[in-house]
């Protein structure tokens, strides 16, 4: 079964860069998408195919995926983007595969 | 406005069975694949199982093959999930997803709902 592998955690200061990657084997060759859950919500889709934003998601969100790596990036980052974040994708022998997720911490 | 609203969550007995319901409104349902998320507590995201629109395509996750049976009804915009035979590992929010695409797989989610517990506890 295909696998998905990001960090537990993650912090960062307010204002900076966050990376939160998920690895997966040969990850590069898949189309990955991003997900945001705060606290009591549900999940709320922030990148998809790799590096395409949803309307109304803020361009400091942004992705990237090349080789066993696929990685989100919140530039400036800010209070309101601690949450759990969670990747995804589609395997033809594990059908849709979630990674463990990470909870962003804001310092 | 996409709504997804699910329902038919409960406490259950192991071994018993509960069948969840997901109105969705918004959009053309029979348009897009759907699918079945769920989260135990304080736990990550899994996949439980999807349906393409026309019901032509239907997959799910290996913990629940056999047990669960997903199916929809286009005439009625819902999506259903018949979970058999539950066991307290089964215990957790399930999530009603639209699928991004009309095919089953090889998409994403762009819409969820609010989610509807499943506790199996005796």
């Amino acid at each position: 079964s295909y696998v998905l592998t990001q960090p537990p955690s993650v912090s960062v200061a307010p204002g900076k860069t966050a990376r939160i990657t998920c690895g997966g084997n040969n990850i590069g060759s898949k189309s990955v998408h991003w997900y945001q859950q705060k606290p009591g919500q549900a999940p709320v889709l922030v990148i998809y195919y790799d590096s395409d934003r949803p309307s109304g998601i803020p361009e400091r969100f942004s992705g990237s995926n090349s080789g066993n790596t696929a990685t989100l990036t919140i530039s400036r980052v800010e209070a309101g983007d601690e949450a759990d974040y969670y990747c995804q994708v589609w395997d033809s022998s594990s059908d849709q595969v979630f990674g463990g997720g990470t909870k962003l911490t804001v310092l | 406005e996409v709504q997804l609203v699910e329902s038919g969550g409960g406490l259950v007995q192991p071994g018993r069975s509960l069948r969840l319901s997901c109105a969705a409104s918004g959009f053309t349902f029979d348009d897009y694949a759907m699918d079945w998320v769920r989260q135990a507590p304080g736990k990550g995201l899994e996949w439980v199982s999807g349906i393409s629109w026309n019901s032509g395509s239907i997959g799910y996750a290996d913990s629940v093959k056999g047990r669960f049976t997903i199916s929809r009804d286009n005439a009625k915009n819902s999506l259903y999930l018949q979970m058999n035979s539950l066991r307290a590992e089964d215990t957790a929010l399930y999530y009603c997803a639209k699928g991004s695409a009309a095919g089953y797989g090889q998409d994403y989610f762009d819409y969820w709902g609010q989610g509807t517990l499943v506790t199996v506890s005796s």
